[in-house]
């Protein structure tokens, strides 16, 4: 078990509508990556963060955002949901930040569709 | 930009046989590393092996080991004595410095009985 849990574990939304997805992460783990993982392909970065801040990003457009809170926990928005959306969301924390070499423990991952 | 291209859609082996999934990767980089997770259909992805480029030796955890060629840009999954549970999704992932991580597209690894 590795200790990294997503919420919710599955979530139907409607297009043009907005979407929060959370992420808590391993005890003592300060960075968080979030992925999109279509069917029948592998995971693509969003982004990433470390203590509160973004510091990576995938090529996503801005309408998919996040937050990191105090105790390392984090949210995934997505806004003005598109059919595209529907995927697996992952979310990997982390013990080291950029520099580091860290292990990414991955949650179970939420399942996004959007009709 | 880095890439990682796993050129086996599916692979299947017999029980107790052994098995090797290809991942080759594209980088510019000379400091990274790169895994192997294993994804069963509960979803959650599950760390096999891993290996930093800067070691020539390769790494081994029990069934699993890497065969490494860092100026071929190759990074392949052996499986020995195959077992049941071995059958999942299998990703190839290229971690950079930064942290951000490139995955392949996966292969799909059946075990008969």
């Amino acid at each position: 078990e590795t200790g990294v849990t997503q919420s919710p574990t599955h979530l139907i939304k409607t297009r043009g509508q907005q979407v929060t997805l959370r992420c808590s992460s391993q005890s003592g783990h300060n960075t968080v990556s979030w992925y999109q993982q279509a069917l029948g392909q592998g995971p693509q970065f969003i982004f990433q963060y470390y203590r509160e801040e973004e510091n990576g990003r995938g090529n996503f457009p801005p309408r998919f955002s996040g937050l990191q809170f105090p105790n390392y926990s984090s949210e995934l928005n997505v806004n003005a949901l598109e059919l595209d959306d529907s995927a697996l969301y992952l979310c990997a924390s982390s013990p080291g930040g950029t520099g580091f070499f860290t292990e990414a423990f991955f949650g179970q991952g939420t399942r996004l569709t959007v009709v | 930009a880095q890439t990682v291209t796993q050129s086996q859609p599916e692979m299947s082996v017999q029980e107790a046989e052994t098995v090797t999934l290809s991942c080759t990767y594209d980088t510019s980089e000379s400091d990274y590393y790169l895994f192997w997770y294993k994804q069963p259909p509960s979803r959650q992805m599950i760390l096999v092996i891993r290996q930093e480029a800067y070691k020539q030796q390769n790494a081994t955890e029990n069934r699993f080991s890497v065969n490494f060629q860092k100026a071929a840009k190759s990074f392949s999954l052996k499986i020995s004595d195959s077992q049941l549970g071995d059958a999942a999704m299998y990703f190839c992932a290229y971690r950079s410095m930064n942290n951000d991580m490139r995955f392949g597209a996966g292969t799909r690894l059946t075990v008969k009985p």
